[in-house]
C-alpha cells in the first residue's frame, strides 16, 4: 500500500521560504504525477501544483511566481518550496499521488502537516 | 479559474436515509473524450481527504456502492443511497479540467 509522509519545518518566518518534502513508501515514484494541496484553517482545499516523476511541473497560476517543485527518484521523494511566505500561507499542506488515467484523480494523500507562518 | 459551487453547505442526515449533494461549475467540465473532469472527495474529521468518485461517476477502488456520482457539463450530484454513521465529514467536489479547484465543501452531520 502506497504511503506518503510530509516533513519539514512547522514554523516559518514571514518573507522566508517554506520547504517541505514528501517521502513515498510502499511503491515507486516512477510513472506518476505527484501533487501538493493545502488547506488553510477552516477553509477549503487549494491545489498548489504537481510534478511528474521526470521533473515536468505544472503550478497553480496564482502561486507560479513563488512556487518551485522538484523530485528525487533515488530517494523516492518530491519537494515543495514556497518563497516569500506570508501569514496567508499558513495551512495544512498535503502531498498526494495522482492515479493514472481518466481525470488523474488524487488517490493517495499524506496525513498533512500544519505549517504556520509567523 | 473555474469556480465550483456546492449546495447545501450543511446537511443533517439520518442513518438509513438517502442524501444528495449538488456541485455546479462555472464552465463545462465535459471533454471531447467523453469524460467529465469532476471528482468527489470525503474528508472525515481529523483525516486527509479520500477519493470517492472520479470522472463524474466512477467509484474509486474500495468505495461502497451506496455512493454514486452523476451529472454532466456543469451540474453534478453525489448521492448516498443509505447513509451510515461512518459517512460523516466534509464532501468536496473538484474540477480537473484546468488548474484544479475545489468547492467550498458540504458538511454532512449524522
Amino acid at each position: 500500500q502506497v504511503q506518503l509522509q510530509e516533513s519539514g519545518p512547522r514554523l516559518v518566518k514571514p518573507s522566508e521560504t517554506l520547504s517541505l518534502t514528501c517521502t513515498v513508501s510502499g511503491g515507486s515514484i516512477h510513472g506518476y504525477y505527484w501533487g501538493w494541496i493545502r488547506q488553510p484553517p477552516g477553509k477549503t482545499l487549494e491545489y498548489i501544483g504537481h510534478i511528474f516523476y521526470t521533473g515536468n511541473v505544472n503550478y497553480n497560476p496564482s502561486l507560479v511566481s513563488r512556487v518551485s517543485m522538484s523530485v528525487d527518484t533515488s530517494k523516492n521523494q518530491f519537494s515543495l518550496r514556497l518563497y516569500s511566505a506570508t501569514a496567508a500561507d499558513t495551512a495544512v499542506y498535503y502531498c498526494a499521488r495522482h492515479q493514472n488515467g481518466g481525470t488523474y484523480p488524487i488517490d493517495h494523500w499524506g496525513q498533512g502537516i500544519l505549517v504556520s507562518v509567523s | 479559474d473555474i469556480v465550483m459551487t456546492q449546495s447545501p453547505l450543511s446537511l443533517p442526515v439520518t442513518p438509513g436515509e438517502p442524501a444528495s449533494i449538488s456541485c455546479r461549475s462555472s464552465q463545462s467540465l465535459l471533454q471531447t473524450n467523453g469524460y467529465n473532469h469532476l471528482d468527489w472527495y470525503l474528508q472525515k474529521p481529523g483525516q486527509s481527504p479520500q477519493l470517492l468518485i472520479y470522472s463524474g461517476s466512477i467509484r474509486a477502488s474500495g468505495v461502497p456502492d451506496r455512493f454514486s456520482g452523476s451529472g454532466s457539463r456543469t451540474d453534478f450530484t453525489l448521492k448516498i443511497s443509505r447513509v451510515e454513521a461512518e459517512d460523516a465529514g466534509i464532501y468536496y467536489c473538484m474540477q480537473a479540467l484546468q488548474t484544479r479547484t475545489f468547492g467550498q465543501g458540504t458538511k454532512v452531520e449524522i
